[in-house]
């Protein structure tokens, strides 16, 4: 099975701050994806991307940014992180969509 | 606009029953169809894909799912639930030409002793 990790696992921000969530995958996937979990709206895609250099804005990129300097990383941007922004963000990879263990952030 | 619903946010069944979760979208033409579980506190696992061919597919750990274009419907089933089954399950579908999977609210099933 393919091999997703993220980090950091919990992650504590302020409002305004900068924050970055990591995605790595070693099954060499061209596709990566970041979503984010709430209550009530199942996982919402944020971004993705199809390979390095590439990244496509998904349904709710507000607020977000992405960056996929390789093959095997995939980042998530807060620029200015604010309370809305508090949530489970998961990365996946691959068309089947294998899914990293998840980041919870909460920003006070 | 292409949606997938699940009508049931939770199941309680007891261990041994049977269980269905159901799983319907709104798309005529070439689908994806997808189903995982996610424990508390974990990330989403795979259970099952369809694409083309038997409409009924096996996962892992007893899971099957039919699908059904009459029906537009793509439900999940389990003959006999353990306890461990006790988990948040997604339906997820993946259009022609999409740039991703479009999850469904999630059902979470409840397994009592």
């Amino acid at each position: 099975e393919a091999a997703v990790t993220q980090s950091p696992r919990n992650k504590v921000a302020v409002t305004g701050g900068k924050v970055t969530l990591s995605c790595n995958q070693t099954n060499n996937h061209n596709n990566m994806y970041w979503y984010r979990q709430d209550t009530g709206h199942g996982l919402r895609l944020i971004h993705y991307s199809y390979g390095a250099g590439s990244t496509e804005k998904g349904d709710i990129p507000d607020g977000y940014k992405a960056s996929r300097p390789s093959q095997e990383n995939f980042s998530l941007i807060l620029e200015l992180a604010t309370p809305s922004q508090t949530s489970v963000y998961f990365c996946a990879s691959g068309y089947e969509q294998y899914f990293g263990p998840g980041t919870r952030l909460t920003v006070l | 606009t292409q949606t997938v619903s699940q009508s049931d946010a939770h199941v309680t069944v007891f261990e041994g029953d049977s269980v269905e979760l159901r799983c319907n979208y709104s798309y005529g033409g070439s689908i994806y169809l997808s189903w995982y579980i996610q424990h508390h506190g974990r990330g989403l696992q795979f259970l099952l894909k369809y694409y083309s061919g038997n409409p009924v597919v096996q996962g892992v750990n007893g899971f099957e799912a039919e699908f059904s274009k009459s029906d537009s419907s793509f439900h999940l089933r389990k003959a006999s639930v353990h306890w461990s089954d006790s988990a948040v399950y997604f339906c997820a579908v993946k259009y022609q030409g999409g740039r991703a999977l479009i999850f469904g609210t999630g059902t979470t099933v409840s397994v009592s002793p």
